[in-house]
């Protein structure tokens, strides 16, 4: 079965710093991958998602992520932080064949600081 | 344009009551779910199904039971509600299994 491990629970910048958030995954079949984003009181909306076209994917608000293979990683950047970034990131895992039920990861919790 | 909207928004149950938690979509999406957050656990899927008619369970299905009797709508059930089901209940839809899902706002539980 798929599953999603987000390092840091929380995570803190300094506005106009880089955004690094980590997220590793297990499948035994090709995933499809995924970044989402909730705002407080809100549901969760799509940040970007890899579907094995390019490695690099380029999601809304200047969010990109990056799958490697290799390191069983998609780890989420942003080069300049905004106060707006502040929110919760999830991590979620499809699999390409099966079920394609979507599991995520526990989420990680972005401060901007001033 | 409704998209994913769950009933009720808030509620709280005492031990042992029981409840429905409405879905429902308007995009005719094939796939539709029920996760829990929890502090600190992130989303925990409880049930899904793939079409109409379809349901199967997740990783955390104890004390629940659904129903999609209608594609537009999935049901989640609280037979006899326990204080560890004190969560927030997020309902979500997918054209498929691969695409992205849509989410609703929230169901804020509390039983005591």
């Amino acid at each position: 079965a798929q599953s999603v491990t987000q390092l840091g629970s929380h995570v803190s910048v300094s506005e106009g710093a880089l955004v690094l958030l980590r997220c590793n995954y297990s499948s035994s079949v090709p995933p499809y991958l995924f970044w989402y984003v909730q705002y407080p009181n809100q549901g969760l909306q799509l940040l970007l998602k890899y579907t094995s076209a390019a490695t690099l994917v380029k999601g809304i608000n200047g969010f990109e992520a990056e799958f490697k293979k290799s390191e069983t990683s998609f780890h989420l950047t942003k080069p300049s932080a905004h106060m707006s970034d502040a929110a919760e990131y999830f991590c979620a895992v499809s699999e390409i064949q099966g079920a394609q039920k979507l599991v995520f990861g526990q989420g990680t919790r972005l401060t901007i600081n001033p | 344009n409704a998209g994913v909207t769950q009933t009720p928004k808030f509620r709280v149950l005492k031990t042992g009551q029981s409840m429905t938690l409405l879905c429902a979509q308007d995009m005719n999406h094939e796939y539709m779910y029920w996760y829990r957050q929890d502090p600190g656990m992130g989303l925990r899927l409880i049930h899904y199904s793939v079409g109409e008619g379809t349901t199967a369970k997740g990783e955390v299905p104890d004390g629940y039971n659904v129903s999609r009797l209608k594609k537009q709508n999935f049901l989640l059930g609280l037979e006899s509600a326990a204080p560890s089901q004190t969560s927030v209940y997020f309902c979500a839809s997918s054209l498929a299994g691969l695409t992205e899902a849509f989410f609703g706002q929230g169901t804020r539980l509390t039983v005591v």
